[in-house]
């Protein structure tokens, strides 16, 4: 069974950093993609940030103007996102998101919730 | 960036109905490259269809997408209780992936 376990998220004051992890299991993480996406409070869905089976090729979302970094340790079958300079409209729950070969999600995490608040 | 418009906001439709959701693109997208989903309160999104018309392993098949260009549809051919929630399309281009505002499908 595909699992995939956020954690790390939390309150934060703006302008702090913080790390979310990503634990996949029941799958051969380094096969595939993973990506994480976004969802603000009462809001719709947005793409973050995404990565290459072998960190190869990383990418992200033009709205975050290089605040956030997307790593993986196929070692330990984790995914990470370092975010950087955090704003108070960074604030919703973070997913992390098993790529498939055409380029859709298959399975998704319950997701990190992260507030940036003073 | 390709911007994806979903219609309509939301649908009110009984069970037995058919429903019919829009994703309309501001360019042309690969139909290999856009998917459908659905979320449910407090609940992660599930993948419907992928490459534009392929089911995902377990969706029943009164879900059907079709489409091409700018110009996507999801169709639940008759409705069950338990399809009333949030539906999303997703494209992918040029590294970047977008997603549709998403359509709430309620029941009347």
């Amino acid at each position: 069974e595909v699992q995939l376990v956020e954690s790390g998220g939390g309150l934060v004051q703006p302008g702090r950093s913080l790390r979310l992890s990503c634990a996949a299991s029941g799958f051969t993480f380094d096969d595939y993609a993973m990506n994480w996406v976004r969802q603000a409070p009462g809001k719709g869905l947005e793409w973050v940030s995404g990565i290459s089976w072998n960190s190869g090729s990383t990418d992200y979302a033009d709205s975050l103007k290089g605040r956030f970094t997307i790593s993986r340790d196929n070692a330990k079958n984790s995914l990470y996102l370092q975010m950087n300079s955090l704003r108070a409209e960074d604030t919703a729950l973070y997913y992390c998101a098993k790529g498939t070969r055409w380029l859709a999600f298959d399975y998704w995490g319950q997701g990190t919730l992260v507030t940036v608040s003073s | 960036e390709i911007v994806l418009t979903q219609s309509p906001g939301t649908l009110s439709l009984s069970p037995g109905e058919r429903a019919t959701l829009s994703c309309r693109a501001s360019q042309s997208v690969s139909s290999s490259y856009l998917a459908w989903y659905q979320q449910k309160p407090g609940q992660a999104p599930r993948l419907l269809i992928y490459g534009a018309s392929s089911r995902a392993t377990g969706i029943p098949d009164r879900f059907s997408g079709s489409g091409s260009g700018t110009d996507f549809t999801l169709t639940i051919s008759r409705l069950e209780p338990e399809d009333f929630a949030v539906y999303y399309c997703q494209q992918y281009d040029s590294s970047l992936y977008t997603f549709g505002q998403g359509t709430k499908l309620q029941s009347k």
